[in-house]
């Protein structure tokens, strides 16, 4: 049981490059989160997803978009990666009274 | 639009003492829930406790509390008896139930505990 699972830990990007990140969890749990962390400012959601096939938008959602094709997967792609992108990314996926975390993505782009 | 506001940006406490970190909430719906995570300098997100709008006791988790008072809308963390390990930054987040479910967190309360 891995529980929620990030891919990659870390990656360095240049200004205008696209990537995508995955978040996969093996709870079965229909709601999946992701948030980006800087320093002093916790955590913004920047979207979100309450089941397959769904996704929603969050507080920060500009310059990213997502996709849950399957219920245990929740991607996040910058098209056109800028330097305000910088930051710590956690995906998230809860059932109602739990919430649980991935280890975090360090993105850096430059 | 649901806040969560965390007025605390640092606490120095004795160990061995308890602490509460504060947590006030806003929001319009009658049903939503209330989280509490810690996360060490090493970074990952660890849940703490969970308190519904409707449930009628205050969580409670090993040392940890939550001391909910719906008609002031604050949710404090209570940690009894405080130990080195506790220093960490403190999250607390709040889900509107059904009604879009997305959890907002605050900007934390850093703890420290001193030997």
């Amino acid at each position: 049981n891995a529980g929620v699972t990030q891919t990659p830990k870390f990656r360095v990007l240049k200004t205008g490059q696209s990537m995508t990140l995955l978040c996969a969890q093996d709870m079965n749990h229909e709601y999946m989160y992701w948030y980006r962390q800087d320093p002093g400012m916790g955590l913004r959601l920047i979207h979100y997803s309450v089941g397959e096939g769904t996704t929603a938008k969050g507080e920060v959602p500009d310059g990213y978009n997502v996709s849950r094709l399957k219920k245990q997967n929740f991607l996040l792609g910058l098209e056109s990666a800028a330097p305000s992108q910088t930051s710590v990314y956690f995906c998230a996926s809860s059932d109602r009274y739990e919430q649980y975390f991935g280890p975090g993505t360090r993105l850096t782009v430059t | 639009a649901q806040k969560i506001t965390q007025t605390q940006p640092g606490m120095f406490v004795q160990e061995k003492e308890a602490v509460t970190l504060d947590c006030t909430y806003d929001t319009s719906d009658p049903s939503y829930g209330l989280f509490w995570y810690k996360q060490p300098s090493s970074g990952e997100m660890i849940f703490l406790i969970y308190q519904g709008s409707y449930d009628q006791q205050n969580a409670t988790e090993g040392r940890y509390s939550l001391n909910f008072q719906k008609a002031r809308k604050s949710a404090n963390l209570v940690i009894s008896a405080s130990q080195l390990g506790d220093s960490a930054m403190y999250f607390c987040a709040m889900r509107e139930v059904g009604r879009d479910d997305k959890i907002i967190f605050g900007k934390g309360t850093r703890l420290h505990i001193l030997p």
